[in-house]
C-alpha cells in the first residue's frame, strides 16, 4: 500500500479563520513533508519531519504551523492567511535514509486545494 | 547551487509518436533522481528512481535513463492517457530536501 491520504480535499477560508489540514500514511515511513504548489509550478518544500521531529523549515511564515502527533499523522495549522497563500497543499512521506548513500522516493497525497478569500 | 532544468516546457505529440523529455541537473553529490507524473489538481505520482549513471528503468511505455549530467524519459508510442505533467527531481547529499524541475507538460492527441 503506497497511499497517503489528505483531508479536506477543498478548503475555502477567510483571512481571519483558523483551520487545519490533515495527512495520514500507513507505510511505516518516518519522514513526512508539506509542500505548497501554485498552478503550473513545481512543488515548493515547506516543512520536513523526521521521526516526528521538525528537521527542515524553509523559512515559512508563522501563519503556517506544522504538527506531527505520531509517526502516521501530519497536520498543518493555518491562521490569518493571505490570499496569496491560495494553492494546492501536498503532503508526502518517505523512508528515512541513514548510513547509506542512497535516497528514497517520496509518495504524495492527492492534496488539499486551499482558497483564501 | 543545486539546479534542475527540464525541457521542453510543453510537448505536443500525436498518438503513437515516440519522443523524449530531458532533465538536466547540477548537484554536489547525487543521492537519487526521481521522475513523477502529475495530473491537473492531483498529487505527483512516483514513477522511477535512478541512482547512478548508466542505470535504466522501464514501466509500460516509459523508460528512464541517467547520465552524469542529465536524465531522459523516453515515451514509446504514447496514448492520450499519457497526457500529464512529468516532473524530475533530485536529492543531493545534504539530507531531506528534494529539488524539483519546473516540469514538462505532455499533450498526446488521438
Amino acid at each position: 500500500d503506497t497511499e497517503v491520504t489528505q483531508t479536506p480535499k477543498h478548503l475555502v477560508m477567510g483571512m481571519t479563520n483558523k483551520k487545519s489540514l490533515k495527512c495520514e500514511q500507513h507505510m511505516g515511513h518516518r519522514a513526512m513533508y508539506w509542500y505548497k504548489q501554485k498552478a503550473k509550478k513545481p512543488p515548493e518544500l515547506m516543512f520536513v519531519y523526521s521521526y516526528e521531529k521538525l528537521s527542515i523549515n524553509e523559512s515559512v511564515p508563522s501563519r503556517f504551523s506544522p504538527e506531527c502527533p505520531n509517526s502516521s499523522l501530519l497536520n498543518l495549522h493555518l491562521h490569518a492567511l493571505q490570499p496569496e497563500d491560495s494553492a494546492l497543499y501536498l503532503c508526502a512521506s518517505s523512508q528515512v535514509v541513514s548510513g547509506t548513500s542512497l535516497s528514497y522516493e517520496q509518495y504524495f497525497g492527492p492534496g488539499t486545494r486551499l482558497t483564501v478569500t | 547551487e543545486d539546479q534542475v532544468t527540464q525541457s521542453p516546457e510543453a510537448l505536443r505529440l500525436q498518438e503513437g509518436e515516440s519522443s523524449s523529455l530531458n532533465c538536466s541537473y547540477t548537484v554536489s553529490g547525487l543521492r537519487g533522481l526521481f521522475w513523477y507524473r502529475q495530473d491537473p489538481g492531483k498529487g505527483p505520482e512516483f514513477l522511477f528512481t535512478l541512482y547512478s549513471a548508466g542505470e535504466e528503468k522501464e514501466k509500460e511505455r516509459l523508460k528512464a535513463t541517467l547520465t552524469k549530467k542529465e536524465s531522459f524519459l523516453h515515451i514509446t508510442a504514447p496514448k492520450p492517457e499519457d497526457s500529464a505533467t512529468y516532473l524530475c527531481a533530485v536529492k543531493d547529499t545534504g539530507g531531506f530536501k528534494t529539488i524539483f524541475g519546473a516540469g514538462t507538460r505532455l499533450f498526446v492527441k488521438a
